[in-house]
């Protein structure tokens, strides 16, 4: 049974950088064959995919994000990360890293409040 | 983008009944591959979504069988067919033909 982790802080200034890692446990990045994804969520409200990668490095990422955006991955580790620069209030939600490019394992969630 | 809609989007249900879930796309959802890609997700209370249907009609290990999942092109839905209390929870669609990959807005499902 793969699980996932989010972890990172909760609060992150405007301007500044959220950044959040993934842990895989119970199945590997580098072998499963499965894209690696960041959704999210904005507060009661619903789902928007930010972007995915595959462990050789491609990645696919969300237009409305793609200047802001990367997700990276450490096969040492056994997992993948998110940065989104520049963030405003706007980029308050709950993120939430997911197995699969249809979404198959989803970890529990990360609440992110940004707000000085 | 591609746009997901759903219908109805709050859908109050008397368990035992059955009850059916809307989703369209603003484009086919048939990839060059032949294969759509139509996802089905249910969110309950305070958890994260859970993946039901992929692929239009394809349940997932261990979704009940009173959930199914039928369509084609850009019109979709979701069956229950008898409705339970652990049902409760709000629907997504997912598209996942044309990047970026997108969610409808949700049907609220609760008990009458």
């Amino acid at each position: 049974q793969v699980q996932l982790q989010e972890s990172g802080p909760g609060v992150v200034k405007p301007s500044q950088t959220l950044s959040l890692t993934c842990t895989v446990s119970g199945g590997s990045i580098s072998t499963d064959g499965y894209y690696w994804s960041w959704i999210r969520q904005h507060p009661g409200k619903g789902l928007e995919w930010i972007g995915y990668m595959y462990y050789s490095g491609s990645t696919y990422y969300n237009p409305s994000l793609k200047s802001r955006l990367d997700i990276s991955v450490d096969t040492s580790k056994n997992q993948f990360s998110l940065k989104l620069t520049s963030v405003t209030a706007a980029d308050t939600a709950v993120y939430y890293c997911v197995r699969g490019g249809a979404a198959l394992d989803w970890g529990q969630g990360a609440l992110v409040t940004v707000s000085s | 983008d591609v746009v997901m809609t759903q219908s109805p989007l709050s859908l109050p249900v008397t368990p035992g009944q059955p009850a059916s879930i809307s989703c369209r796309s603003s484009q086919s959802l048939v990839y060059r591959d032949g294969n759509t890609y139509l996802n089905w997700f249910q969110q309950r209370p305070g958890q994260s979504p859970r993946r039901l249907i992929y692929q239009v009609s394809i349940r997932d290990s261990g979704v009940p069988d009173r959930f199914s999942g039928s369509g084609s092109g850009t019109d979709f839905t979701l069956k229950i067919s008898r409705v339970e209390a652990e049902d409760v929870g709000v629907y997504y669609c997912m598209q996942g033909t044309h990047w970026p990959f997108t969610f409808g807005p949700g049907t609220k499902v609760d008990i009458k």
